[in-house]
């Protein structure tokens, strides 16, 4: 167990739909990071929110955004969503806002089907 | 980020060791070498990183060369569980982030 908790575990929805994916991230973490998997596409970076703020930024489609809340859990924001959208997405978190020596733990994913 | 490159696929009896290379030819002084597995489709699982030194740990062992332009990963006693697609991944100063590549993929047989 990462101590990083994800939800929901799993989510189907239809096109056009809009959907918001939850993350905690361990006791003590400052940052969170949002990763999407697809088949083809391997695990791409999505955001990373640092203590509130957004701190770098990835792939991400302009439907979709991020925040990152006082008690610094943070949720991914996902809308007008395409089958394409149907992907593995993870959380991740480290203690600091994402040095060369921090490592990431990871959540164990929401699986997204849009049908 | 330095890239990596990993062979595809990997193969490993149960209870050998299993050594998996990552090369990292660009390399620069300040940037970490890590790796991660990821066991079907759960979340990627830290192993081990490490910047010029050998490093061990509870999962694995970290070889460097000295040039650091390549590295190995060391699951000394490979079981079932290990099964996984392993990444290798360099990581500098200023990437908030991991960028993960297609790793390998390693199986490993009864």
């Amino acid at each position: 167990d990462s101590g990083v908790t994800q939800t929901p575990k799993h989510l189907i929805t239809a096109t056009g739909q809009r959907v918001t994916l939850r993350c905690s991230p361990r006791s003590g973490d400052l940052s969170v990071y949002w990763y999407q998997q697809s088949l083809d596409q391997g695990l791409q970076f999505l955001i990373q929110y640092y203590n509130g703020e957004e701190r770098a930024k990835g792939n991400i489609l302009e439907r979709f955004s991020a925040q990152q809340f006082p008690d610094l859990h943070s949720e991914l924001n996902l809308s007008s969503l395409e089958l394409g959208d149907s992907a593995l997405y993870f959380c991740a978190s480290s203690p600091r806002e994402g040095w060369a020596n921090e490592k990431l733990f990871f959540g164990s994913g929401t699986q997204l089907s849009v049908l | 980020d330095a890239k990596t490159t990993q062979p595809t696929s990997m193969d490993c009896a149960e209870g050998r060791a299993a050594n998996l290379p990552c090369n990292h030819s660009t390399i620069s002084g300040n940037e970490y070498v890590y790796w991660y597995r990821q066991i079907h489709s759960q979340g990627p699982q830290y192993i081990i990183h490490g910047l010029k030194n050998n490093e061990t740990n509870e999962m694995a062992s970290l070889i460097i060369t000295e040039d650091r332009k390549s590295s190995t990963l060391i699951l000394p006693h490979a079981t079932l569980r290990d099964t996984a697609v392993y990444y290798c991944i360099v990581r500098g100063t200023g990437a908030n982030n991991l960028f993960f590549g297609t790793g390998t993929r390693l199986t490993v047989i009864p």
